[in-house]
């Protein structure tokens, strides 16, 4: 099956810098890639995501890039804000079947 | 809309116990799928059903949980006899199928607690 990994697993940024978050996969006909937030007690919400034809998407302060090539994609949040900080997480998926990576907490600094 | 909606909220029970989890998707939604989250890590697909056949239930342990989705709409997860390792938040999700978006929403969850 599909098997995502995600660095780092912790990430702490001064308030106005960018985040990065990065992502492998490992089967090449995984062909949607979404990004959840997910906000301590709280349920997962898509945050942005994006389809195997396409290389990059972006969001006001949100963007994400796919190398297919090399099977991995990531997360930026420019300008990060305090309420920016919760556990992000990359998935993959073949069709509607989503793998997850472990996470990535993200606190922003004020 | 209304969101996925789950019950209860939060269980403790003692290991060898049985518990349940209800899970009413989006109106709607022909897809529903269960999760498992233990603390620290990414959510894990423990069954997918279409309407109210079964699409993937690969990562089901079965000989201690079922679930099914009877009619369609609602489903029930169960755990019978639990182990302290089920200890975790079982979340449900819903999306539409056919639809354009893959998007799945998910429900507040149930954190499991396995004494």
């Amino acid at each position: 099956g599909e098997n995502v990994e995600q660095h780092p697993s912790t990430l702490s940024v001064q308030e106005g810098d960018s985040a990065v978050i990065k992502c492998t996969y490992s089967d090449s006909a995984s062909n949607y890639f979404p990004w959840y937030k997910q906000e301590l007690g709280k349920r997962p919400q898509l945050i942005i995501d994006i389809r195997s034809n396409v290389g990059e998407k972006k969001d006001q302060r949100i963007a994400v890039t796919l190398n297919k090539t090399a099977k991995h994609f990531s997360l930026h949040i420019t300008e990060t804000q305090p309420e920016d900080s919760a556990v992000y997480f990359c998935a993959a998926s073949i069709g509607y079947k989503l793998s997850f990576g472990a996470g990535t907490t993200v606190t922003v600094r004020a | 809309e209304a969101g996925v909606a789950q019950s209860p909220r939060y269980k403790i029970i003692e290991k060898r116990q049985s518990v349940a989890f209800w899970c009413n998707p989006i109106s709607g939604h022909a897809t529903l799928y269960w999760y498992q989250q233990i603390l620290g890590q990414g959510p894990k697909l423990l069954i997918q059903f279409q309407n109210n056949g079964v699409v993937d239930d690969s990562q089901l342990p079965k000989d201690r949980f079922s679930a099914e989705r009877l009619k369609g709409v609602d489903s029930t997860l169960k755990i019978q006899p639990a182990k302290l390792e089920d200890s975790a938040v079982y979340l449900c999700a819903s999306t539409p199928f056919g639809a354009h978006s893959y998007e799945q929403y998910f429900g507040p969850g149930t954190r499991l607690t396995v004494t």
